[in-house]
């Protein structure tokens, strides 16, 4: 059983470029979510995939978008960065929807650097 | 999902069991009580979660209040590896999308 990774695992881009982190799920696992987490603070919830469609959305805006592929991979992309969103980019996948009573994996993150 | 309040930071010396509480006063019928830390430099991983029983695994054991309003989890012997910052959250089984909501959790630092 393969954990969840997360590529690349720093980055630094320049404001008001575009970037496009990726994640590949746990084996198995349908539902892929990503969130931000700003240096000392805990992960914020940005939005979450199941089955390829967008199942839910946190409070960020629509540079903010994502994708999810047949084999439940994922890709994060944001377009015209700002200097705050640098932060840790952390991607979880988990199975079956909706099913709290089961735990979420993470990857290790992508750490985004905006200058 | 319902808040949860933890203390800032906590202090633990090595082989020496630590409890951290966490408050849930407004936790619904619901609501599953989840534990997740966060190593330095690593993603959050899964500690353990419970209804309503205390619960036991291989990393921890969870105890939670009669009224559910607290829980406490307990490490039974830190070692230097459990040192992270351990986050308490409320998942409801009704209408959720899975989401966590993460606060700020609680900074355990282990001393040798």
């Amino acid at each position: 059983e393969t954990g969840v990774t997360q590529s690349p695992t720093h980055l630094i881009k320049t404001r008001g470029q575009q970037v496009t982190l990726r994640c590949s799920s746990q084996s198995g696992h349908n539902t892929v979510s990503w969130y931000q987490q700003a240096l000392g603070q805990g992960p914020q919830f940005i939005f979450q995939y199941y089955r390829e469609e967008e199942n839910g959305r946190g409070n960020f805006p629509p540079r903010f978008s994502g994708l999810q592929f047949p084999n439940y991979s994922s890709e994060l992309n944001v377009n015209a960065l700002e200097l705050d969103d640098s932060a840790l980019y952390l991607c979880a996948s988990s199975s079956p929807l909706g099913r709290v009573n089961t735990e979420a994996f993470f990857g290790q993150g992508t750490r985004l650097t905006v200058v | 999902d319902a808040k949860t309040t933890q203390p800032n930071s906590m202090e633990s010396n090595e082989e020496e069991p630590v409890h951290l509480p966490c408050n849930h006063s407004t936790i619904s019928g619901t609501d599953y009580i989840h534990w997740y830390r966060q190593l330095p430099s690593q993603g959050p991983e899964y500690v353990i979660h419970g209804l309503t029983s205390n619960v036991n695994n291989r990393m921890a054991s969870l105890a939670i209040a009669e009224d559910r309003k607290s829980s406490t989890l307990i490490l039974h012997r830190a070692t230097l590896r459990d040192a992270a910052v351990y986050y308490c959250i409320l998942r409801d089984v009704k209408g959720s999308q899975g989401n966590l909501i993460f606060g700020k959790g609680t900074k355990l630092s282990v001393k040798p």
